[in-house]
């Protein structure tokens, strides 16, 4: 059964801090993998997608990496903002029609 | 312009009572989802239909009954609501297996 944990569970920064997020899982079959964001009462945004073929993905300050045989996935985020204070979720597509979510970390950046 | 768009945003409800949730994609998309997200904030695949069929029924009871008219549309509905019911439900949708996803803003469900 896949599990996907991602640590640390909250995490505060100050503005302008270059950081990384970090999602692990316990079966390396994945397909691909989805980083989402969470805004307080609302729903989830897409972030990325990388595939389990690809290495890194990239999106302006966002940079999402794969380590498929470690079980690793990390989020990199450039010159933080505290527009990107939120939820941060990890998941991956398990049997190809099924996403399975991470826990979150929950981003602060302080002004 | 909304992606992925789901009614009521909230829904109070008593115990016993039948509730539906509707989702509406303008994506284009082959295939929906309902997941559901705890009080712990976790999110969990209940459905999943491709073009109109069930696909994934991850062991939900059977009071859960999602309905998919079309492919552009995936309605959930609840009987004989019970109290642990209560949490987020959000639809999402993708053109298929392995596929970006995107998620509806969530119906916050509570049960009293």
């Amino acid at each position: 059964k896949q599990e996907v944990t991602q640590i640390p569970a909250a995490l505060s920064v100050p503005e302008g801090e270059n950081l990384v997020l970090n999602c692990s899982f316990t079966d390396s079959a994945i397909y691909n993998l989805q980083w989402f964001r969470q805004d307080p009462g609302k729903g989830l945004t897409s972030l990325l997608l990388i595939q389990s073929s690809q290495r890194e993905q990239t999106s302006g300050r966002l940079n999402a990496s794969l380590d498929k045989s470690s079980g690793r996935s990390t989020l990199y985020i450039a010159a933080s903002q505290p527009g990107d204070s939120a939820t941060y979720l990890c998941a991956v597509y398990q049997g190809a029609q099924k996403l399975v979510f991470g826990q979150g970390t929950r981003l602060t950046i302080n002004p | 312009d909304t992606a992925v768009s789901q009614t009521p945003k909230y829904l109070v409800t008593q115990m016993g009572n039948d509730k539906s949730i509707k989702c509406e994609q303008n994506l284009g998309h082959d295939t929906m989802y309902w997941y559901k997200q705890d009080s712990k904030k976790f999110l969990k695949i209940m459905f999943s239909y491709n073009n109109k069929e069930l696909i994934i029924n991850e062991t939900v009871p059977n009071r859960f009954s999602p309905k998919s008219p079309d492919k552009a549309h995936l309605n959930l509905h609840i009987n004989s609501l019970e109290l642990g019911d209560s949490a987020v439900y959000f639809c999402a949708s993708n053109h298929g297996p392995n596929t970006e996803a995107f998620f509806g803003q969530g119906t916050r469900l509570t049960v009293v």
